[in-house]
């Protein structure tokens, strides 16, 4: 079975402080990512990572940035955390294979509140 | 206009009804598209693919319209366990690496 942990369900923190989101996977997939989720947006995509140390924006990276040193884990970090970035942080993972069913596998999400 | 835009719901109805759900995208030269599945407070969870043919899992069937860039997911015989919230979500690029989703449409099965 896939499985995709992720560091905290639920952390606080307050603005200006420095925020490390961590994932691990243990099916050996080369793809990770991060996504936030708010409600009426949907899921978007903060960055992703197709290979140890190589990482690409997604579709709103500003804020944020990743780290990828081994192919299990991937961080997300906030450098400095604001309001805005209040929101469920999805993390999910896939094998770099193309084909009709990349499918996704998500870790079970955390949440953060920046007061 | 969003890449891929959903009717939010909610949709309320009765344990055996059939409920349909639609989605449009914009990238006509998207590959791949699929359903996921999210419980309350959980992750997001492949339901199953979308193939240009329709395809058919147990009382889930879903539809594809290229030329209308149109998905739909039908759910026949509702179950309560089939609340929760389904995302339509697309690939653009026919990569193994990004996907685009819908906010998702949420459906809640009464007793």
């Amino acid at each position: 079975d896939v499985k995709v942990t992720q560091s905290s369900r639920y952390l606080v923190k307050r603005t200006g402080e420095k925020v490390f989101l961590e994932c691990v996977q243990d099916m050996d997939h080369e793809n990770m990512f991060w996504y936030r989720q708010d409600p009426g947006l949907g899921l978007r995509l903060i960055y992703f990572s197709y290979d140890v140390k190589m990482k690409e924006k997604g579709d709103i990276p500003e804020g944020y940035s990743v780290s990828r040193e081994k192919k299990e884990r991937f961080s997300l970090i906030l450098e400095s955390a604001s309001t805005n970035q209040t929101s469920m942080y999805l993390c999910a993972s896939s094998w770099i294979a193309g084909g009709p069913n990349n499918e996704q596998f998500f870790g079970p999400g955390t949440r953060l509140t920046v007061l | 206009r969003k890449e891929v835009e959903q009717d939010p719901g909610p949709f309320n109805v009765p344990e055996g009804a059939t409920v349909a759900f639609n989605c449009t995208y914009s990238n006509s030269a998207s590959q791949s598209f699929f359903w996921y599945r999210q419980d309350c407070r959980k992750e997001p969870k492949l339901l199953m693919s979308v193939y240009s043919s329709g395809n058919e899992d147990g009382r889930f069937t879903a539809q594809l319209n290229r030329a209308s860039q149109y998905i739909s997911l039908l759910i026949r015989d509702s179950k309560l366990s089939d609340s929760a919230t389904y995302l339509c979500v697309v690939n653009p690029s026919g990569s193994a690496r990004q996907l685009t989703f819908g906010s998702g449409t949420q459906l809640t099965v009464l007793p």
